[in-house]
């Protein structure tokens, strides 16, 4: 099973709003990645957690803060965001070993998030 | 730094006809991972097929195929006997084989509509 779960799928938020993203997985993956997406652009790479550290933040604005509390789980807390932030946010997960299999990276179906 | 190209914004087959989607990288790294990854308008990114560079001989899953040319940096995708539900945004991306260097590459992304 490679499942990666996200909640919420929508999310409306107005600029002084602080809300949550969240992602899960149990499939024992020990790395696991936000992405933001525009409509008809590829996924950039925001953050990734390598057993359950911060490893890569790709110079991500403060108002953008990831969180993972265990190495199931992955949150992204939202503050005081802009509407150029509306975008589809994407969860992955990979197994976090060497190898391909190890490192192909499985996504959720995002969160679709609007910034009034 | 590596980059992925995607020459074809928009590509269109007949269902159950062949079609082939290009992908050209580059880079200066001898290890490394080529995926192709497809998000129907339903947005989930689904991967399709996984390469290895040390690998010559071509991956295959079911319909899909890729033909890896290492020496030319391209990577193509091949859907056989083409269905509507292929019908998707195709990314290519690249992964440095580095353990710890979790980044991928994605390409802008094609198109593919399928029709009927």
């Amino acid at each position: 099973d490679t499942e990666v779960t996200q909640t919420p799928k929508h999310l409306v938020m107005g600029m002084t709003n602080k809300k949550s993203l969240k992602c899960e997985q149990h499939m024992g993956h020990r790395a696991m990645y936000w992405y933001k997406q525009k409509a008809k652009k590829p996924p950039e790479l925001m953050f990734v957690y390598s057993y359950e550290k911060l490893s890569i933040n790709e110079s991500v604005p403060s108002r953008f803060s990831p969180e993972c509390p265990n190495s199931s789980l992955l949150n992204l807390h939202l503050h005081a965001l802009q509407p150029e932030d509306s975008a589809l946010y994407l969860c992955a997960s990979s197994q976090g070993i060497s190898g391909p299999k190890g490192e192909t990276q499985y996504f959720g179906p995002g969160t679709r998030l609007l910034v009034l | 730094a590596q980059t992925v190209t995607q020459s074809q914004p928009e590509m269109s087959v007949q269902e159950a006809e062949t079609v082939t989607l290009s992908c050209t990288y580059d880079t200066s790294e001898s290890d490394y991972y080529l995926f192709w990854y497809k998000q129907p308008p339903s947005r989930q990114m689904i991967l399709v097929i996984r390469q290895e560079a040390y690998k010559q001989q071509n991956a295959t899953e079911n319909r899909f195929s890729v033909n890896f040319q290492k020496a030319a940096k391209s990577f193509s995708l091949k859907i056989s006997d083409s269905q509507l539900g292929d019908a998707a945004m195709y990314f290519c991306a690249y992964r440095s084989a580095d353990f710890g260097n979790e980044k991928l590459t994605f390409g802008t992304g094609t198109r593919l509509t399928i029709i009927p």
